[in-house]
């Protein structure tokens, strides 16, 4: 199974409705986070949130919401969708870089990514 | 404004064939550089991370090396695999900063 599930992996809906995309992870991560990624751009953070009562925006917030339920659950809501919403979503998780006796830099694991258009 | 630019934006190369793709970027300050792989409909995965004071690193046939002083790294890829197909990303962090800046990848083609 993997560390890092997104679902839906694909949604076509239309504009103006509400949609929900859910992130889990068994990897045990306090830090998680969401991306969009559009054809020829590099990534770009949505949200962030490093435990369940923290929740910070990105450099593109405006338009989405999240939701720390839980440890392992950062989901992602489109309120009210517009076409320029369609894009690759990506959710991804990271350790603390606080080992107990040193800081190391931690790399992020993505999920596979969840494909949203929005007509 | 923090960027990181990537080249070449795609490259096709034989299998067997080394290849090297270039980030430059203008983070600052400086805190530490990523390299991930996407294969095509999955999420990225990390190759290497260095921070300021590594200058190489590697992960089998993959090595990265970072020049602090120019802002540059490169991702040298040994005896190219069919497997070895994706796109390469570049990610720069800034120190006191949670968002890192991103390259928009190079595409990689290996054929047989």
């Amino acid at each position: 199974d993997a560390d890092v599930t997104q679902t839906p992996r694909n949604r076509i809906t239309k504009t103006g409705k509400r949609i929900m995309l859910e992130c889990s992870q068994t990897k045990g991560h306090d830090r998680m986070y969401w991306y969009r990624q559009d054809p020829g751009l590099g990534l770009r953070l949505i949200y962030y949130s490093f435990d369940v009562k923290d929740i910070n925006k990105g450099e593109i917030s405006d338009g989405y919401s999240v939701s720390r339920q839980a440890q392992a659950k950062f989901s992602l809501s489109l309120e009210s969708a517009i076409p320029n919403q369609t894009a690759l979503y990506f959710c991804a998780t990271s350790a603390l870089p606080w080992t107990g006796k040193a800081y190391s830099n931690q790399p992020q694991h993505f999920g596979d990514g969840t494909r949203l258009s929005i007509l | 404004k923090n960027q990181v630019e990537q080249s070449p934006q795609s490259l096709i190369i034989l299998e067997g064939k080394n290849c090297t793709l270039q980030c430059n970027y203008t983070v600052s300050p400086f805190s530490n550089l990523r390299w991930y792989k996407q294969d095509t409909g999955r999420g990225p995965v990390s190759l290497t991370i260095m921070t300021f004071s590594e200058n190489t690193k590697s992960n089998g046939r993959y090595t990265a090396t970072l020049d602090a002083d120019t802002k540059q790294s490169s991702l040298h890829i040994t005896a190219s695999q069919l497997s070895d197909s994706a796109s390469y990303i570049c990610v720069v962090s800034a120190g006191g900063s949670y968002i890192p800046t991103f390259g928009r990848g190079t595409s990689l083609i290996v054929h047989p």
